[in-house]
């Protein structure tokens, strides 16, 4: 099993560039997340989704959307990037019910220029 | 005041000793507690759950105490690849497990 995969793992955007980050898990997780990662300060969650089809918004999910066509991933979408999301971006699933261990992906560094 | 709060060290340890990590949270309706660990520049990964009796895991012993919102991570006999940053993690309670992670403790075990 390769468990929680990212791409891409850098990347390097101007501003006002849009991109999309995949995430892709072989675990039959129903949950799977977006969080951000900057210095100093604990991984804070961007959108979540609990089941295919549906999504939902975090703590910071401004800037960011989300989408969830198939079960085993999850998109990160950012339409017109912005220097203040410059971070590592992981991505993480979860076996239904909430009360579980999370898995992380290797995470994606971007830098907005 | 953040939900989750941590001492960002860096704790600097020789081989062999013992360590202890203690972390606070502000919602007491939270239900579910971590430590996780992560490794310079990799994903964080599940050290081990924490639970209300207390719980040991080789040489690690985690400590949770409601009452004072309080929770504790003691690593005995310390070596070199527990080099790491250990972060203190907190569901927040509600329909789905979102968790709240403290900004983590750097530990740096040296010879």
């Amino acid at each position: 099993n390769a468990g929680v995969t990212q791409t891409p793992k850098f990347r390097v955007l101007k501003t006002g560039q849009s991109m999309t980050l995949l995430c892709a898990q072989d675990m039959n997780h129903e949950y799977m997340y977006w969080y951000r990662q900057d210095p100093g300060m604990g991984l804070r969650l961007i959108h979540y989704s609990v089941g295919e089809g549906t999504t939902a918004k975090g703590e910071v999910p401004d800037g960011y959307n989300v989408s969830r066509l198939k079960k085993q991933n999850f998109l990160l979408g950012l339409e017109s990037a912005a220097p203040s999301q410059t971070s590592v971006y992981f991505c993480a699933s979860e076996v239904a019910g909430g009360q579980n261990e999370q898995f992380f992906g290797p995470g994606t560094r971007l830098t907005v220029l | 005041r953040k939900e989750v709060e941590q001492d960002p060290g860096p704790f600097n340890v020789p081989e062999g000793a013992t360590v202890a990590f203690n972390c606070t949270y502000s919602n007491s309706a939270s239900q579910s507690f971590f430590w996780y660990r992560q490794d310079c520049r990799k994903e964080p990964k599940l050290l081990m759950s924490v639970y209300s009796s207390g719980n040991e895991d080789g040489r690690f012993t985690a400590q949770l105490n409601r009452a004072s919102q309080y929770i504790s991570l003691l690593i005995r006999d310390s070596k070199l690849s527990d080099s790491a940053t250990y972060l203190c993690v907190v569901n927040s309670g509600g329909g789905y497990n979102k968790l709240i992670f403290g900004a983590g403790t750097r530990l740096a075990v040296h010879p």
